[in-house]
């Protein structure tokens, strides 16, 4: 039990619609990360949000876009949906963005894009 | 980003200990050397983490060679609940995990 909670845990989209997924990070946790991870693939960093603004971003086109909000919480919101879209999506928080802050994930998102 | 090379699976017999090797050739003086592992449909779980010393936990430990081109993860008695995917990574400035394709750990009873 890692502390981060994740929502909805499954789900399935048309193409072409928009989705948002969301995320409460451990309890103090400033810094949330989203990743996504393919069938049979590792996860791959899509962005990270440190105290309400985006830190880092990975190589996603920006239709993934997401939000931080004051208690540290966050959102990930896919626009467009594409069938490869369909992965897992995996929320992570650590204290800060300080390397070698223990980073805690979630047990991700399933979308599923038909 | 600094790269990390694992073996793409590897064998134990359960109770006999286990070393995971990772190399990472290009690794910078800041960065940390993170494990995580993941069983099927869940999300990664921490293992353990360091950046020049040695480190041990309840889980593993976590031996780093002198000049951190590699560094070898040991679980000293494997379980079948240690069957998973072992991810090693390396983290740079604000912390953020570049996952390659890990080591899936298979254990026989």
């Amino acid at each position: 039990e890692t502390g981060v909670t994740q929502s909805p845990t499954h789900l399935i989209k048309t193409r072409g619609q928009q989705v948002t997924l969301r995320c409460s990070s451990q309890s103090g946790h400033n810094t949330v990360s989203w990743y996504q991870q393919a069938l049979g693939q590792g996860p791959q960093f899509i962005f990270q949000y440190y105290r309400e603004e985006e830190n880092g971003r990975g190589n996603f086109p920006p239709r993934f876009s997401g939000l931080q909000f004051p208690n540290y919480s966050s959102e990930l919101n896919v626009n467009a949906l594409e069938l490869d879209d369909s992965a897992l999506y995996l929320c992570a928080s650590s204290w800060d963005r300080t390397s070698g802050n223990t980073i805690y994930f979630g047990e991700g998102s399933w979308l599923t894009v038909v | 980003d600094a790269k990390t090379t694992q073996p793409n699976s590897m064998e134990s017999n359960e109770e006999e200990p286990v070393h995971l090797p990772c190399n990472h050739s290009t690794i910078s003086g800041t960065d940390y050397i993170h494990w995580y592992r993941q069983l099927p449909s869940q999300g990664p779980e921490y293992v353990i983490h360091g950046l020049t010393s040695n480190v041990n936990n309840r889980m593993a430990s976590l031996a780093i060679a002198e000049d951190r081109k590699s560094s070898t993860l040991i679980l000293h008695r494997a379980t079948l609940r240690d069957a998973a995917v072992y991810y090693c990574i390396l983290s740079g400035a604000g912390n953020m995990l570049t996952f390659g394709g890990g080591t899936r750990l298979m254990v026989k009873p």
